[in-house]
This record gives structure tokens, sequence and C-alpha cells, in this order.
């Protein structure tokens, strides 16, 4: 059974840093592509960036040069590791699989329960 | 705002058909498969039609997808109450190098 599950959530002020990890279980991270998505509070999905299955990465322009996305493929988890975190980045992050067949796209058909992180002071 | 455009909001009573469209561009909906995604109040989004018009097993065939140019839509055939949440559309982007959602639709069953 394919699951994903999130955590490193939380409190953290304005400039600090954030490492979210979500445990893949059922599959392989590196035989598909994956993808963080998040959403503010009462706000739609904005997709945050996808690693492919060679490790090739892509970012949303909102995060580009502040958010990293990494995986263990040892240890099977994905990794978001984000810097210089603003107000505007508080939101549940959800990891996304990628349904396998394509290098990337926007066809998710697992997510996990998603961790919320608030951004103040 | 969103690079993917969809109504706020629709409606419709038990057994009517609804249908709610999502607008994009040649470099998303225009060239690549749309997706669409069912999110149900405080649950992560669920897969509801992927390909533009295919049904992911488990997914009542009540729901439909279809794609004309650039512009995507779903339709909901024989609503029903449990069908009320938020709907998101969303499709690979060439220009931009990655996944772009619409704002989302609310669902209402009245």
């Amino acid at each position: 059974e394919v699951q994903l599950v999130e955590s490193g959530g939380g409190l953290i002020q304005p400039g600090e840093s954030l490492r979210l990890s979500c445990v893949a279980s059922g599959f392989t991270v590196t035989s598909t592509y994956m993808s963080w998505v998040r959403q503010a509070p009462g706000k739609g999905l904005e997709w945050v960036s996808v690693i492919d299955s060679g490790g090739s990465t892509f970012y949303a322009d909102s995060v580009k040069g502040r958010f990293t996305t990494s995986r263990d493929n040892s240890k099977n988890i994905l990794y978001l590791q984000m810097n210089s975190l603003r107000a505007e980045d508080t939101a549940v992050y959800y990891c996304a699989r990628g349904s396998p067949g394509n290098r990337y796209g926007s066809r998710f058909d697992y997510w996990g329960q998603g961790t919320l992180i608030t951004v103040s002071s | 705002q969103s690079v993917l455009t969809q109504p706020p909001s629709a409606s419709g009573t038990p057994g009517q058909r609804v249908t709610m469209s999502c607008s994009g561009s040649s470099s998303n909906i225009g060239s690549n498969p749309v997706n669409w995604y069912q999110q149900l109040p405080g649950t992560a989004p669920k897969l509801l039609i992927c390909n533009t018009d295919q049904r992911p097993s488990g997914v009542p065939d009540r729901f439909s997808g279809s794609k004309s140019g650039t512009s995507a839509s779903l339709a909901i055939s024989g609503l029903q109450s449990e069908d009320e949440a938020d709907y998101y559309c969303a499709a690979w982007d060439d220009s931009l190098k990655g996944a772009v959602f619409g704002g989302g639709t609310k669902l209402t069953v009245l």
C-alpha cells in the first residue's frame, strides 16, 4: 500500500529555516516524480517543487532560491529544505507522488496528510 | 492570481448535472493533460480525473472531464450531497516548467 507521511512542521520565525520530511512506503521515491504542494489557510493549492526520477528539480518562482527539494534514496524519504522563510510561506505542505509513466506533470495519485508551517514572530 | 482560472463557486441540487470550467493557455492546458482534484474539508486532495478525461480506479462514472483548446471542464452528473467539496484543475506548464493549479471551485449541493 502506498503511503506518504510528512513531518517537520511547526511555528517558526521569519527568516529562519526548516526541513520537512516525507516518508514514502509501498513504492520507491526514485521510481517516479515527487512534488511538494502547499495550501495557505483558506486558500487554494499551490505547486512548490518537483524532483524527477533522475534527480532533476524545478521550483515555483515564489520559492526559487530559498527552497530545495532532495531525497534520500536509501531511506525512501523526500525532503523540502526551506530557508529565509516568510509569513507568506505559512501553509499546509503536502508531498505528492506523481503517477508513474511520465518524467513530470500534474498527475498526483497519492498525497500525504500534510504538515502545517506557520511563519510568524 | 492562479495561472489556471476557475469560477470560485458552483451549485446544484441533488440529481442535477453541474459543470465547472478551467481556463488556461497554450503552454499548459493547450499542450498537456489536465488533472482534476477533489478536496473535502480538512482532507488532502484526491485525484478525481486524470489525463483530461480518465477516471482513476474507484471514481464513480458520474464524474467526467473534457478539454477543448486551452480550456477544460469537469462535469458531475447525478449530484449527491457528498460531492460538496472544492475542485481544482491542474496542468503542467511548459513555459514555467512547473505544475499549475486553478484557484479552485467550491461546489455547494443545495
